[in-house]
């Protein structure tokens, strides 16, 4: 079955160090993979995109890596503050011609002074 | 310049009923998306329209409609209301709704059925 796994527990850690959430998914072949940011009772927001075809891609303090051959991305947060404490989603774009995604359910990140 | 707004933000409805929620997307946009989440889960798709038109379903019943105006504002109707739809109703925009773009969330509709 198809199925796309975010770490499940929230993720506790100290301001200024690197916050690395993992997104694996199985038995999709996904065009594209984003990650958006959620705080309570608010939409997602976008974050950062990537196609199939790289490995990395940055923003900022943001940084996202793609491996199509382990079906797995990584989102890491460098010197982390507590304004980056939410829920963060990762979603696949499936090849289809429109733009529907696939979310995962989220980690929940809390970055503590 | 408006994100995209959602009304009503809450909305508390018994089970058989209909709901009728509502969506402005972005100026400049044309294609607007539903998506339901459930607590504690991501958000799941339900549609996407554009020009007026439903580019794509979701895996949800037939009590689930919607559709686009003129002005590309929508609206998600549910008949029959079921205490399972109970969620955050959220709306997105995008100028085209092809592959490769964005997709700009409104703050959403919490739905509660009793």
């Amino acid at each position: 079955s198809q199925k796309i796994e975010q770490n499940s527990e929230a993720l506790n850690i100290q301001e200024g160090k690197t916050a690395t959430l993992t997104c694996n998914y199985t038995n999709y072949s996904p065009a594209y993979l984003q990650w958006y940011r959620q705080d309570p009772g608010r939409g997602p927001v976008f974050l950062l995109l990537i196609r199939e075809n790289e490995k990395e891609k940055r923003k900022e303090r943001l940084k996202v890596t793609f491996d199509t051959t382990l079906k797995q991305s990584l989102f890491h947060i460098t010197a982390s503050q507590p304004a980056d404490s939410a829920t963060y989603l990762c979603a696949l774009l499936v090849s289809g011609g429109y733009n529907k995604l696939i979310f995962g359910a989220g980690t929940r990140l809390a970055v503590h002074p | 310049d408006a994100g995209v707004t959602q009304s009503p933000t809450h909305l508390i409805k018994t089970r058989g009923q209909h709901v009728t929620l509502r969506c402005s997307p972005i100026s400049g946009h044309k294609s607007v998306s539903w998506y339901q989440q459930v607590l504690g889960q991501g958000p799941q798709f339900i549609f996407q329209y554009y020009e007026k038109e439903e580019r794509g379903r979701g895996n949800f019943p037939d009590r689930f409609s919607a559709r686009q105006f003129p002005n590309y504002s929508s609206e998600l109707n549910v008949n029959a209301l079921l205490l399972g739809d109970s969620a955050l109703y959220l709306c997105a925009s995008s100028l085209d709704g092809t592959a490769n773009e964005k997709l700009f969330f409104g703050s959403g509709t919490q739905l509660s059925v009793l």
